[in-house]
């Protein structure tokens, strides 16, 4: 079955930063990868897929990430970071069902 | 157009119930995923339900149980409710099965078991 780990359970850091949120998986099979953010008391949304094609994704809110195969990694990355970016980010795989791995909180700090 | 909707938000209940949580989907939508949010567990994967059918299902036991509606409404039951049933419970939708496609998150049901 497919897993994902998240190395960091929180990251803090100042505004106008650059962050790079790590999420690492193993599988057997081919996967998809997702990332989704959440925002306090509400659900999550989807920031950015990688399904095929390009390993480099663009997502929405200047993220993006890139997919690495041979080191099964698919970390989030932002140039510059605002105040409104503080939230709780999930990496997520799926063969079958989908997999969340344990959250990251990116914490903006002015 | 309306996003997910979840009812209700909050539910406190005690050991031994049951209850029934609701999720509408976004218009248009035919496929729903349920997903429980722990702090100790995290975000875990319940079932998925396509044109009232059970597509999918995670590692929960038989206390927890879904079902969809013709209208793509859907419902999860969890029955005889246990202290570590306490958590978000998360509604997802997307127009089709197979979770590579992007689903669309409501804000959750609260459960508290005392």
């Amino acid at each position: 079955a497919q897993s994902v780990t998240q190395l960091d359970s929180q990251v803090p850091v100042f505004e106008e930063a650059p962050v790079e949120l790590r999420c690492n998986y193993s599988s057997s099979v081919s996967v998809y990868l997702f990332w989704y953010v959440q925002y306090p008391n509400q659900g999550l949304q989807l920031l950015l897929k990688y399904l095929s094609g390009s390993t480099l994704v663009k997502g929405i809110n200047g993220f993006e990430a890139e997919f690495n195969k041979s080191q099964t990694s698919f970390h989030l990355r932002k140039p510059s970071v605002h105040i409104s970016d503080t939230a709780e980010y999930f990496c997520a795989v799926t063969v079958n069902d989908m997999r969340f791995g344990a959250g990251t909180r990116l914490t903006v700090k002015p | 157009k309306a996003g997910v909707t979840q009812t209700p938000r909050y539910l406190i209940k005690t050991r031994g119930q049951q209850v029934t949580l609701s999720c509408s989907p976004i218009s248009g939508h035919r496929s729903v995923s349920w997903y429980q949010q722990t702090p100790g567990q995290g975000l875990q994967f319940l079932f998925e339900y396509f044109s009232e059918t059970q597509r999918n299902k995670g590692n929960f036991p038989g206390r927890f149980s879904g079902r969809q509606f013709s209208n793509s409404r859907s419902e999860m039951n969890v029955s005889t409710l246990e202290l570590g049933d306490s958590a978000l419970y998360l509604c997802a939708s997307s127009l089709s099965p197979g979770q590579i496609n992007e689903q669309f998150f409501g804000p959750g049901t609260r459960l508290t078991v005392l």
